[in-house]
């Protein structure tokens, strides 16, 4: 089945700084990476998504770059800001139930 | 709104009780999910159901069991809560055929229910 590798589990930036998160999957059937982002004793929430069919895209401060060929997709975040300070999870879509699986978070701390 | 609600959001039990985490959804959705998450840690899918009367084993191994009668309710149940089962428990549901007319099959949480089991 999918695995994902997510690294690194914990990121401190400077406000202003920017920010990359990496992910790497095992199976070459995944056709969906989508990144969560959960915020403090809240629930996951959505924040960008990108499909196999797509090398890149782009949502104002964020973007996701996916690289087929060596399986591992990227979350950027530029000009961070104290509330980007999250557990960001990336996930990968595959195998034949077509569930997500998540990799196991990165904590973000954006110091003001 | 279109959302999805869980009770109870916080729950103090005593080891051996029955416990209930109800789960529902306006989403509209078929697939519904259990994870079980750690604060800030990774998420586990113990459970899934396609729709009604599906009920299938997720990842990791759980003792919980689910139920799906209806298409908006999928609730969950220990039947003798131990320590161990302290964690938090979040309900998500989607979208069951993603790719088809440009959906995503993105998951939708709700707030969660958080067990402590003494």
């Amino acid at each position: 089945g999918e695995n994902v590798e997510q690294h690194p589990s914990t990121l401190s930036v400077q406000e202003g700084d920017s920010a990359v998160i990496k992910c790497t999957y095992s199976d070459s059937a995944s056709n969906y990476f989508p990144w969560y982002k959960q915020e403090l004793g809240k629930r996951p929430q959505l924040i960008i998504d990108i499909r196999s069919n797509v090398g890149e895209k782009k949502d104002q401060r964020i973007a996701v770059t996916l690289n087929k060929t060596a399986k591992h997709f990227s979350l950027h975040i530029t000009e961070t800001q104290p509330e980007d300070s999250a557990v960001y999870f990336c996930a990968a879509r595959g195998g034949s139930q077509g569930n997500l699986i998540f990799g196991k978070g990165t904590k973000l701390s954006v110091k003001p | 709104e279109a959302d999805i609600y869980q009770t109870p959001r916080y729950l103090v039990i005593g080891t051996g009780k029955k416990i209930t985490l109800e789960c529902s959804q306006t989403m509209g959705h078929d697939k519904m999910y259990w994870y079980q998450q750690d604060p800030g840690m990774e998420l586990h899918l113990i459970h899934y159901s396609y729709g009604v009367n599906s009920t299938e084993k997720g990842d990791l191994s759980s003792e919980s069991t689910v139920s799906r009668i209806r298409t908006e309710h999928f609730p969950l149940t220990l039947e003798s809560a131990r320590p161990s089962h302290t964690s938090q428990y979040l309900c998500a549901s989607s979208e069951y055929f993603p790719g088809l007319a440009g959906n995503t099959g993105e998951l939708f949480f709700g707030e969660g229910s958080r067990l402590t089991v003494l």
